[in-house]
């Protein structure tokens, strides 16, 4: 079975552009949760998604938003970049049986900001 | 508001030995508690996932025990091996909306050959 798969894997932007990034979960997985890691604050959690529809969201500004798909490929999109939002962006993707929610993660976008 | 720590923040040890790993988490109400390793600049690799109900579970040299009451976990190596090199993460599942899921920041584990 294959695993969560994100591209690209790399992006360089600049400060003021948008930026899109792609996640596929492992087939029947139908929640797909976003993270940002930086070396200062680490892991954090962005937002989840299941069934097409936002189920939780961290404490993110409005600028980062996501969405996902029938088939349950998720995107995430960050508009008006700020150096700021340089880091590794992780998705991770899970069954979601009740509370049992072990969570799967890809190998991440690596996303520079200049 | 969940806070998760991981001491220490980084650890070296002759290949060999038996180590442990130290997670402690401030709120209690949570479903599960994870650990993963992440190598550098990849993505996390899950290692065990422990159930609120449950004490412990084992996966080769691997176990990881939980503690809701105190708020600890703790991932013991059996026999360090140079692969096991890694940053080790720590994630509890919250029952609070807003958070879902908490990391703690990793010990950066070192085995030296």
């Amino acid at each position: 079975k294959a695993g969560v798969t994100q591209t690209p894997r790399y992006l360089i932007k600049t400060r003021g552009q948008q930026v899109t990034l792609s996640c596929s979960p492992i087939s029947g997985h139908r929640s797909v949760s976003w993270y940002q890691q930086t070396p200062g604050q680490g892991l954090q959690f962005l937002f989840e998604y299941f069934s097409e529809t936002q189920r939780n969201k961290g404490n993110f500004p409005g600028r980062f938003s996501g969405r996902q798909f029938s088939n349950s490929r998720s995107e995430m999109n960050v508009s008006t970049l700020e150096l700021g939002d340089s880091a590794l962006y992780l998705c991770a993707s899970s069954l979601d049986r009740g509370d049992y929610n072990e969570q799967f993660f890809g190998p991440g976008t690596r996303l520079t900001v200049l | 508001k969940q806070e998760v720590t991981q001491i220490p923040a980084a650890l070296s040890v002759p290949e060999g030995e038996n180590l442990v790993l130290n997670c402690s988490f401030t709120d209690s109400a949570i479903y599960n508690l994870q650990w993963f390793r992440q190598d550098p600049g990849k993505g996390l690799t899950s290692l065990l996932l422990i159930q609120s109900s449950q004490r412990e579970q084992t996966s080769g040299r691997l176990n990881a025990s939980l503690d809701k009451s105190s708020g600890r976990s703790t991932l013991y190596i059996a026999a360090s091996q140079p692969g096991d090199s890694a940053t080790y993460l720590c994630a509890v599942s919250t029952m609070n909306r807003d958070d879902k899921i908490i990391f703690g920041k990793g010990t950066r584990l070192h085995i030296l050959p």
